[in-house]
């Protein structure tokens, strides 16, 4: 099954803890995002990156980061720092270019700190 | 900075009935507009696209630049309709910035 992967699909932490989620694709593209979503705000970018070993902020980067070592893989650090990080995190990939503005979206990862 | 608004949290319509999700957004330069669907237990997905003014699963959207909106319109509602529904907006390189989200509830 190709696409793009993300494990956990539940993630369970304690307050002061950081937690890596991953995201894995195998569909070669080059860009790669991850959103936050929660009611009633929609999907906000954390940090997206349209190509290994580089990385931008998005528009609620504070207490998140990332890394993008190889092209298959992003993965998102919740630090402790991330003052309200209960909620639902949504990887996505896209081609870069032309056809960048379809993005494929992962299962997501349902995080919750208590 | 470009925004993206869905006005309508929820929508209910009866089966049959038209049903138009509201999208309104704020961007200085050229915009590039999309609707995305997420269905019960299924990934967000790309639904339409301005540019190529097509009729996807029943579903238009027009880009009307003088009321800076991209309504999403369906002349009969089907069951299979219900469904989250985001607006997005394509600015510089390849960042969407979506609404808040609109849910249809499609009731037999």
């Amino acid at each position: 099954d190709g696409g793009i992967t993300q494990s956990p699909k539940y993630l369970f932490r304690k307050e002061g803890q950081n937690v890596t989620l991953s995201c894995e694709q195998n569909l070669n593209h080059d860009a790669m995002y991850w959103y936050r979503q929660d009611p009633g705000q929609g999907l906000r970018l954390i940090y997206y990156s349209q190509i290994v070993n580089d990385f931008q902020k998005g528009d609620i980067a504070e207490g998140y980061s990332v890394s993008r070592e190889k092209k298959e893989s992003f993965p998102l650090t919740v630090t402790s720092a991330q003052k309200n990080p209960t909620a639902f995190y949504l990887c996505a990939s896209s081609p870069t270019g032309g056809k960048g503005y379809e993005q494929y979206f992962g299962p997501g990862t349902r995080l919750t700190v208590t | 900075a470009q925004r993206v608004t869905q006005p309508e949290k929820l929508l209910s319509v009866f089966k049959g009935a038209p049903v138009e999700l509201k999208c309104n957004y704020s961007y200085s330069g050229s915009p590039e507009l999309f609707w995305y669907v997420q269905y019960s237990r299924q990934r967000l997905q790309l639904l339409l696209r301005h540019i190529s003014r097509e009729s996807i699963k029943g579903f238009t959207a027009d880009l009307n630049k003088g009321e800076t909106s991209f309504h999403l319109k369906k002349p009969f509602a089907q069951e299979e309709d219900s469904a989250m529904y985001y607006c997005a907006l394509r600015a510089a390189g390849n960042k969407l910035t979506f609404g808040g989200g609109t849910r249809v509830l499609v009731k037999p």
